[in-house]
């Protein structure tokens, strides 16, 4: 079975400070991992996944995640918070064997303050 | 390229009638679709997936006979909330998986359901 922990359900930053929202998985196969952040009211939009191969992974906006199979972990960074980045963060794993089935972590409420 | 859209992207409706929720792969196939809910504040729970031509996969707690969800071609997806209550009021989102080696699923908006 699959499951993702995402360690802290808010995270506070000031705005030009580095970003980082943390993720830890569990998988029995190797597994697909995504980021997605999410508005208000809106649907989900990809940041940054990892499939296979380079295990640091650049996504849009400036973000970026490291894949690490000893830790189990795939934590967000981005090095300078813009006040835009202010949205919901959801961690996800997918069953590359399994349907693409996905479980996502509980989510991670940025905020950037000024 | 790979848009999703849903419809209608809000409902509200008396408790008792059906709601229908379509979910659309706009620029290409999609071979597996799927449903999630998502309550306020909180994170996305798969309801089921769903592949063309064949009976959706629901997940466990999900009453199949309660959300009906039909794939009836590679482009359209339906999910329909039979006999509404008040505790189904939730932010349904639909995604769209391509074949092939396509690794990854494309959101949809999400529709905001409330039952009155």
């Amino acid at each position: 079975a699959q499951s993702v922990t995402q360690l802290g359900s808010h995270v506070s930053v000031s705005e030009g400070a580095l970003v980082l929202l943390r993720c830890n998985y569990s998988s029995s196969v190797p597994p697909y991992l995504f980021w997605y952040v999410q508005y208000p009211n809106q649907g989900l939009q990809l940041l940054l996944k990892y499939t296979t191969g380079a295990t640091l992974v650049k996504g849009i906006n400036g973000f970026e995640a490291e894949f690490k199979k000893s830790e189990t972990s795939f934590h967000l960074t981005k090095p300078s918070a813009h006040m835009s980045d202010a949205a919901e963060y959801f961690c996800a794993v997918s069953d590359r064997t399994g349907g693409f089935k996905t479980i996502f972590g509980a989510g991670t409420r940025l905020f950037v303050k000024a | 390229g790979a848009v999703v859209s849903q419809h209608p992207s809000w409902v509200i409706c008396k408790s008792g009638t059906s709601v229908k929720i379509e979910c659309r792969s706009l620029d290409f196939q999609a071979t597996t679709m799927f449903w999630y809910r998502q309550f306020p504040k909180q994170s996305l729970m798969l309801m089921a997936t769903s592949n063309e031509g064949s009976k959706a996969t629901y997940e466990q707690g999900v009453e199949k006979d309660k959300f009906l969800i039909n794939h009836a071609s590679l482009t359209l997806s339906t999910l329909t909330v039979t006999s509404a209550h008040p505790e189904d009021s939730s932010f349904y989102i639909c995604s769209a998986k391509p074949g092939g080696e396509i690794n990854e699923q494309f959101f949809g908006p999400g529709t905001r359901l409330t039952v009155l």
